[in-house]
C-alpha cells in the first residue's frame, strides 16, 4: 500500500514564498505529481518529478528527494488566485501507472 | 467545449435511487477514470478502464459499477445510492505509460437524501 502525508492547511502572504511539504511510503516508485484545485473545481496538473532534484516551472517549483520518501511544492510571489488546495500523488510500483492522492494542502493567501 | 464533460453537474437523489453519471472525451485518450472526493479525504478511486474492453475496480468499488461504452465514454452507476455516496465525483482521462498525467472534468456534485 501506499502512505502519503501533507499538512493540512497552509497560510501565507501576498507576495511571499510557500513551501508544501509531502512525504510517502510506497512500496516502489515510479512518479510523483502535483496537482492544484480551487475550490468546486477540477485538479490541475502543475508538476511531475520522477529523479531527484528541482524542476522548475515559472512561479512553481518542485523538489523530490526519492531516499527520504520527500518531496515538495515551492510557490514564489504568492498571488491571491494562488489560494486552493494542492494535491500530492504518489505513483507506486506496479504497471497500472495509477497515482494514490494524498488528502491535500489548502493554502490561503492574505493581503 | 471542455476536454472532458461530467453530465449532471449536480443531482440531488434520494435514497435507494438509481442514478448514473456521464462521462466523455474529446482528448482521444485510452485511459480513463472515476475519481471521489470527500472533503478531507482527498481523491480516491472508484474504477478505471484502459480501454473499451478492461474495466478494473479501484480502491472504493463497492456500491459502484461502471460501464465503457466507446473510447469516449465511460459511466458510473450507483445501483441503489445511500447517503454516504454523497460527495463529488470526478472523470478523468490519461494518455497512458510515462507522465501518465490525469486530465479531470469538472465534476459532478451528488446529493442523496
Amino acid at each position: 500500500g501506499q502512505n502519503i502525508d501533507q499538512p493540512t492547511e497552509m497560510t501565507a502572504t501576498e507576495g511571499a514564498i510557500v513551501q508544501i511539504n509531502c512525504t510517502y511510503q510506497t512500496s516502489g516508485f515510479n512518479g510523483l505529481f502535483w496537482y492544484q484545485q480551487h475550490a468546486g473545481e477540477a485538479p490541475t496538473f502543475l508538476s511531475y518529478n520522477v529523479l531527484d532534484g528541482l524542476e522548475e516551472k515559472g512561479r512553481f517549483s518542485s523538489f523530490l528527494s526519492r531516499s527520504k520518501g520527500y518531496s515538495y511544492l515551492l510557490l514564489k510571489e504568492l498571488q491571491m488566485k494562488d489560494s486552493a488546495s494542492y494535491l500530492c500523488a504518489v505513483r507506486g510500483g506496479g504497471g497500472s501507472y495509477i497515482p494514490t492522492f494524498g488528502r491535500g494542502t489548502s493554502l490561503i493567501v492574505h493581503p | 467545449d471542455a476536454d472532458v464533460t461530467q453530465t449532471p453537474r449536480n443531482r440531488i437523489t434520494k435514497t435507494g435511487k438509481r442514478i448514473m453519471l456521464e462521462c466523455s472525451q474529446t482528448k482521444g485518450h485510452d485511459r480513463m477514470y472515476w475519481y471521489r472526493q470527500d472533503p478531507g479525504l482527498g481523491l480516491q478511486l472508484i474504477y478505471y478502464s484502459f480501454d473499451v474492453k478492461d474495466i478494473n475496480k479501484g480502491e472504493i468499488s463497492d456500491g459502484y459499477s461502471v460501464s465503457r461504452q466507446a473510447q469516449a465514454k465511460f459511466s458510473l452507476s450507483l445501483e441503489s445510492a445511500i447517503p454516504n455516496q454523497t460527495a463529488l465525483y470526478f472523470c478523468a482521462t490519461s494518455e497512458g505509460p510515462g507522465a501518465n498525467v490525469l486530465t479531470f472534468g469538472a465534476g459532478s456534485r451528488l446529493t442523496v437524501l
